[in-house]
Parts: C-alpha cells; sequence; structure tokens
C-alpha cells in the first residue's frame, strides 16, 4: 500500500489480557516511530526505531511495554497485563531518514480499550 | 525535556476569515517545527513545516513563522474553508522524529 498501515482499527480487550499492536510502515522508510494519543490530548512519543534497532525507548511508560521491528519493516508494540490507563489510541509513524528529520507519515492508529 | 504549549485549544471562525493558532517551545535547540492536521478516525497529516534557519514559509493558503528569539511559532490559514475544519497540532525537535506535540487546537469553519 502507499501509506502507513495499522491493525487492527479497534481492539477491546479485558483488563490483565495481553494485547499485540501492528504496523507496516511505507515500503523503504528506515524510521519507524510509536506515539500514544489519549482522548482530547496530544501525542506522546513512545519509542523510535532505525532499521531493525531502538535507539530510543524513553517513552514507554513501564516494563509492560515492549515493542520490536523486523526485516526493517513490520514493527509490533505488545502491551502485557493491560490497564484501564493503556486506553487511547496507538499511532505509528515512519520516515525515509530519521538522521535528518524528514518529515513523518502516520497510519490511522489502533484504537485500544481496555475494559 | 521539551516542552511545547499551544493556544488557543478551540477556535471558530466564519469561512472567508484567516486563523491563528500559536505555539511556544522550550528548548532552544530545537531546529525544526512541523503541523499536523488531524482529522477525526485518521492519523495526523503533516501540512507544513519549519526549520530553525528560516524565519517564514508559505504554502499557498497555509504559512508558518518562526521567532527563534522568542521561542515561538505560529500557523497562519488565510481563506478559511469548511473542510479546513480539524485538530491542529504543532511539533518541535531537535532529535530525530522524537516530535513533542502541542495539546492540539480544535478548528471549526463555519460555512
Amino acid at each position: 500500500g502507499a501509506g502507513v498501515s495499522q491493525s487492527p482499527s479497534n481492539k477491546v480487550t479485558e483488563k490483565g489480557k495481553d494485547v499485540e499492536l501492528r504496523c507496516d510502515p511505507i515500503s523503504g522508510h528506515t524510521a519507524l516511530y510509536w506515539y500514544r494519543q489519549r482522548l482530547g490530548q496530544g501525542l506522546e512519543f513512545l519509542i523510535y526505531f532505525q532499521g531493525n534497532s531502538a535507539p530510543d525507548k524513553s517513552g514507554l511508560p513501564s516494563d509492560r511495554f515492549s515493542a520490536e521491528r523486523t526485516g526493517e519493516s513490520v514493527s509490533t508494540l505488545t502491551i502485557q497485563r493491560t490497564q484501564q490507563e493503556d486506553s487511547a489510541v496507538y499511532l505509528c509513524a515512519s520516515s525515509p531518514n530519521s538522521a535528518t528529520n524528514e518529515k513523518l507519515f502516520f497510519g490511522s492508529g489502533t484504537q485500544l480499550s481496555v475494559l | 525535556g521539551e516542552n511545547v504549549e499551544q493556544h488557543p485549544s478551540t477556535l471558530s471562525v466564519q469561512e472567508g476569515d484567516s486563523a491563528v493558532i500559536k505555539c511556544t517551545y522550550s528548548d532552544s535547540a530545537s531546529n525544526y517545527f512541523p503541523w499536523y492536521k488531524q482529522e477525526l478516525g485518521k492519523g495526523p497529516q503533516l501540512i507544513i513545516d519549519i526549520r530553525s534557519n528560516v524565519g517564514e514559509k508559505k504554502d499557498q493558503r497555509i504559512a508558518v513563522t518562526l521567532n527563534k528569539t522568542a521561542k515561538h511559532f505560529s500557523l497562519h490559514i488565510t481563506e478559511t474553508q469548511p473542510e479546513d475544519s480539524a485538530v491542529y497540532f504543532c511539533a518541535a525537535t531537535l532529535l530525530h522524529g522524537k516530535l513533542t506535540f502541542g495539546q492540539g487546537t480544535i478548528l471549526t469553519v463555519h460555512p
């Protein structure tokens, strides 16, 4: 596809369950980012990948959150033992080259609801 | 770390009027300032950006100004149209794409 693709678009889960969110970046984009957007608020940085490495994980809120990227392509954000405060839209973005602050292209996000 | 403040939180204008959204940032080392438009149910879309070596940039009805001394930058939309209605976010960054976002402005353009 032409843009950043995220799946699922919506996820409802019960407190304590694990969830996996997927991101397919634009082909050829070396940098990939995860952000979180709580209702009515701005975006919070979570983690950044350059290739398959994550040089900056400083935004991950707790050790329940982890992410990986394989093949310099698909990335998965995993939240273990979900809590109600994890409810938010999780946005993925990619860019051609992080070193030059290239433009970020965002997906439509995954709306996560923890009951 | 960087902190970005954005005002106003809501803005209502009549079609054809101008709209101005303002942001301030805290880290004088920040060097890249993008603006994003987010429509309901969609991810943010970059509409214009400016780097710290430029004071102003214009793209058709949209312009951004940057005052490095005062550490603030503004988005100007002229001749607003109903399809401009959306949430607008400013952001600032020094490193890679680790953007720090403002809280957003809900712009409503009334026909």
